[in-house]
Parts: C-alpha cells; sequence; structure tokens
C-alpha cells in the first residue's frame, strides 16, 4: 500500500544543536513536501522537491535546510535548532502539477526544542 | 497576493445538527479547491476536491460549492456524527507549475453524543 512514513515520530533537541527529520514515500510521486504546523496558522510550506536532487525554497524557509537524496527519501536539516521551531512537522507527496494533484501526508513528528 | 481564510473555531456542536464551516479566497487565478480533514495523531487526509468553478464535491456526506463569483468554498454537512470530530482545513491550488497547495488555519471540528 502507497504510503508516507516519518521519522522519528517524537524527538526532543537542545537548543543549538542539529536536528534531521525523515521522510519516505512508496507512492512513486515525484514532489515531496514539508510544512509544519502550529496552532492558529494552519499548516505552512518549508521546502519542497520535484524529485531527487532538487530543493525548492517554500514560504518559511529561514532556519531549514532541505535534501533530496532519491525519488524516495526527503530530509528536513535544522542546523541551529531554536525554541521557535518546536512544532508538529508533516511531510506529503504528490504526483505532479497537475490541477488534480492531491498530496498524500505523513503520520508527523512531534520536535520540541528546549 | 494569494490568500485563503476560513471559520476560526473551535465549533462544538451536538450530534444530528448541521455544520458548516466557512471558506474564502483571495486570488486572480483560477485555483482548484480542496478539502482536508485531521484526526487526532495522524496527517491530514483529502475529504475531496473541486477543479472547476460551480461544480460540488461530497465525500462521506460533506460537500461543498466551488463558487467562483463568490470566492468561496464553504464545507456543509446535514447531520454531523461524534466519529466526524476532527480539524477540517480548507486549501487551494493557486499555481499548477509548482503544485503547491495554501492552506487555512483549520478549524476544530468537536460533536458531541
Amino acid at each position: 500500500e502507497a504510503a508516507v512514513t516519518q521519522s522519528p515520530r517524537n524527538k526532543v533537541a537542545v537548543t543549538g544543536g542539529k536536528v534531521t527529520l525523515s521522510c519516505n514515500q512508496t507512492n512513486n510521486h515525484n514532489n515531496m513536501y514539508w510544512y509544519r504546523q502550529d496552532t492558529g496558522h494552519g499548516l505552512r510550506l518549508i521546502h519542497y522537491s520535484y524529485g531527487a536532487g532538487s530543493t525548492e525554497k517554500g514560504d518559511i524557509p529561514d532556519g531549514y535546510k532541505a535534501s533530496r537524496p532519491s525519488q524516495e527519501n526527503f530530509s528536513l536539516i535544522l542546523e541551529l535548532a531554536t525554541p521557535s521551531q518546536t512544532s508538529v512537522y508533516f511531510c506529503a507527496s504528490g504526483d505532479g502539477t497537475g490541477g488534480n494533484a492531491e498530496q498524500f501526508f505523513g503520520p508527523g513528528t512531534r520536535l520540541t526544542v528546549l | 497576493g494569494d490568500s485563503v481564510t476560513q471559520t476560526e473555531g473551535p465549533v462544538t456542536l451536538s450530534e444530528g445538527t448541521s455544520l458548516t464551516v466557512n471558506c474564502s479566497y483571495e486570488t486572480k487565478q483560477y485555483p482548484t479547491l480542496f478539502w482536508y480533514v485531521q484526526y487526532p495523531g495522524e496527517g491530514p487526509q483529502l475529504l475531496f476536491k473541486v477543479p472547476k468553478a460551480n461544480e460540488k464535491g461530497s465525500n462521506r456526506g460533506f460537500e461543498a460549492t466551488y463558487n467562483k463569483e463568490a470566492t468561496s468554498f464553504h464545507l456543509q454537512k446535514a447531520s454531523v456524527q461524534e466519529s466526524d470530530s476532527a480539524v477540517y482545513y480548507c486549501a487551494l491550488r493557486f499555481n499548477t507549475n509548482t503544485g503547491k497547495l495554501t492552506f487555512g488555519d483549520g478549524t476544530v471540528l468537536t460533536v458531541k453524543p
């Protein structure tokens, strides 16, 4: 069954530390996305990718990097984590740029930065 | 710029009552409209989508009409159930070149038995 998985599901990090959130999809979708979810802000796009080797900035990219080493995997990297990055992070995949294309979401990673 | 605004929550209803969650948008483009639902501990999942103006989407008793003139896409259900308790997101795709979605802030719905 096609799916988007994320690891870890929960993470506690210290301020200034490096955090890597991983996402894997078996949908064979070209596009992948990273969002953060905060109360009162809904889902906001951080980075996205059109395929292996590509990364694009979303609406709130500051303080985050992304890496797409393969079709299946997309990582979100916090080089110097800060408490303001405490949030729930969702990865999604989509089958392209067609107008009808929906996105399929993973279960989320809850990140707490102390 | 392009934007989405939806009903602020939380919304609390009794089983069997009707639901309306408002969603309005601003754009000079012709977006595809989506409603997503998120149950506790899960990621959002598609409820339904409507790519064309003046068409209706529906699923699980929920429905919404793409009203291009009013730039609205309100979610409705005639009779809610306790199992409908979730967060509902209106989302729009403004730019078909990127596949990006713009989400509203979400509406938390609690249905009491």
